[in-house]
């Protein structure tokens, strides 16, 4: 089956410092890949994503490579602020066989805090 | 224009209540999506709709009943619900169709059932 998994939180870090956050998936087939935001109290922003193996998805400093030899999608930022402060969810999508519609699977979310 | 609207933003209902939770998308996607999310939880599914007819009941309690009048619109009707109800509920569009679609999510409804 299809499953998510991101590395447990919460991460808290200093302004300024590199951000790595794990994901790692189980797919039968081949997934698109994509990371959510969740700032507090509001909805899911999608902040990337990749459809193929060695895609990078990018936006707003933050990158993820689609690692299909080890099936991972890790976020990466240079450089955090602390309005990065949210909740992260990485997340794939596999075209259900004999359906019209993908499925989205979610890890459990990653809580990142950023101090001044 | 990615945007997903969602009325209303916070709803307090007693557990004899009827209420309605609405979405509006304008981007031209044929699915839909209501998800339920708790608190430090991932989004769950709860219902899909693609061109207008229910394609995906995730097993969810008949006192939801969700409706989609036309191909921007998505409604949640609810009615004598329980206090573990209380959650955010999320709408969600993308295109349909074969395919690995992303999709984009409304700021929420904030429920609380007393």
């Amino acid at each position: 089956g299809n499953s998510v998994t991101q590395m447990e939180g919460p991460v808290t870090l200093s302004e300024e410092a590199f951000l790595t956050i794990n994901c790692t998936y189980t797919a039968t087939g081949y997934p698109s890949l994509f990371w959510y935001v969740q700032y507090p109290g509001e909805g899911l922003q999608l902040l990337l994503k990749a459809t193929k193996a060695d895609d990078k998805g990018s936006n707003k400093g933050f990158e993820a490579t689609y690692r299909k030899e080890t099936t991972s999608f890790h976020l990466e930022k240079g450089s955090v602020q602390v309005s990065d402060s949210a909740v992260y969810f990485c997340a794939l999508i596999e075209p259900d066989r004999g359906s019209t519609l993908g499925r989205l699977y979610f890890g459990r979310g990653t809580q990142l805090t950023v101090w001044p | 224009d990615t945007e997903v609207t969602q009325t209303p933003k916070h709803l307090v209902m007693g557990m004899t209540n009827k209420k309605s939770l609405k979405c509006e998308q304008h981007m031209g996607h044929r699915a839909m999506y209501w998800y339920k999310q708790k608190a430090k939880k991932p989004p769950e599914l709860m219902f899909v709709y693609s061109y207008e007819k229910l394609s995906i009941n995730e097993s969810v309690p008949s006192r939801f009943s969700p409706e989609c009048p036309n191909s921007s619109l998505l409604n949640l009707h609810l009615h004598a619900l329980q206090p573990e109800d209380s959650a955010l509920y999320l709408c969600a569009s993308s295109q349909a169709g074969q395919g690995s679609y992303e999709q984009y999510f409304g700021p929420g409804t904030r429920l609380t059932v007393t």
